[in-house]
């Protein structure tokens, strides 16, 4: 069975330019987290959906960044435009839906804005 | 609100030796769920053991094993027989059994694997 699935998993952008970051979760899991990690700020959850709706989206940094989950096989983290502090590994994570569920990882997105 | 705490920023270990992670949690629910993640160098976030508060008995996962103390909150892990393979940053983690509710990670420790 395949894991969570992120791409791309390495990105390298200039400032100001959109970068869309995607995220397939384990079939027939019904939440799916997006977190940033850095040095300074470690791991931070960014947003999660429950069945494709978005729960808690208070980690977003700003503005520029958004997220959508159309279906239950796919989300983006979409950044418009990038900042070189913006530069960190994105980690999408699936769950299913009972509560005794655990939580997998995809092998996460590094990218840099130049 | 819950809380995650580990106390140990790094630790370091001999090859074949024992070593504990500590962590502590704060919590006023009274059943929920605990959790270690390894992440290695190529930052894959890795599960390595998990815990129900309800049982009494601690998880163990081979060489990996917990020791879940619910009255004082909390849930080290035990990695016997070091290997090189080890060397990673652990994540303890915590989480209640509402459907809704996410993951609530401490800081991490850094352990490093002598050889």
């Amino acid at each position: 069975d395949a894991g969570v699935i992120q791409s791309p998993r390495h990105e390298v952008t200039e400032m100001g330019q959109e970068v869309t970051l995607r995220c397939k979760p384990i079939s027939g899991h019904n939440s799916l987290f997006w977190y940033r990690q850095t040095m300074m700020r470690g791991l931070e959850l960014l947003i999660y959906f429950n069945n494709n709706v978005p729960i808690d989206d208070s980690g977003m940094p700003e503005d520029r960044f958004s997220a959508k989950m159309p279906n239950a096989s796919f989300s983006t983290l979409k950044i418009q435009p990038s900042e070189p502090r913006d530069s960190a590994v994105y980690f999408c994570a699936s769950r299913g839906w009972g509560g005794q569920e655990t939580q997998y990882f995809g092998p996460g997105t590094r990218l840099l804005v130049l | 609100a819950q809380t995650v705490t580990q106390s140990q920023p790094e630790m370091s270990v001999q090859e074949a030796e024992t070593v504990t992670l500590s962590c502590t949690y704060d919590t006023s629910e009274s059943d929920y769920y605990l959790f270690w993640y390894k992440q290695p160098p190529s930052r894959q976030m890795i599960l390595v053991i998990r815990q129900e508060a309800y049982k009494q008995q601690n998880a163990t996962e081979n060489r990996f094993s917990v020791n879940f103390q619910k009255a004082a909150k909390s849930f080290s892990l035990k990695i016997s027989d070091s290997q090189l393979g080890d060397a990673a940053m652990y994540f303890c983690a915590y989480r209640s059994p509402n459907r809704d509710d996410k993951i609530i990670f401490g800081k991490g420790t850094r352990l490093h694997i002598l050889p």
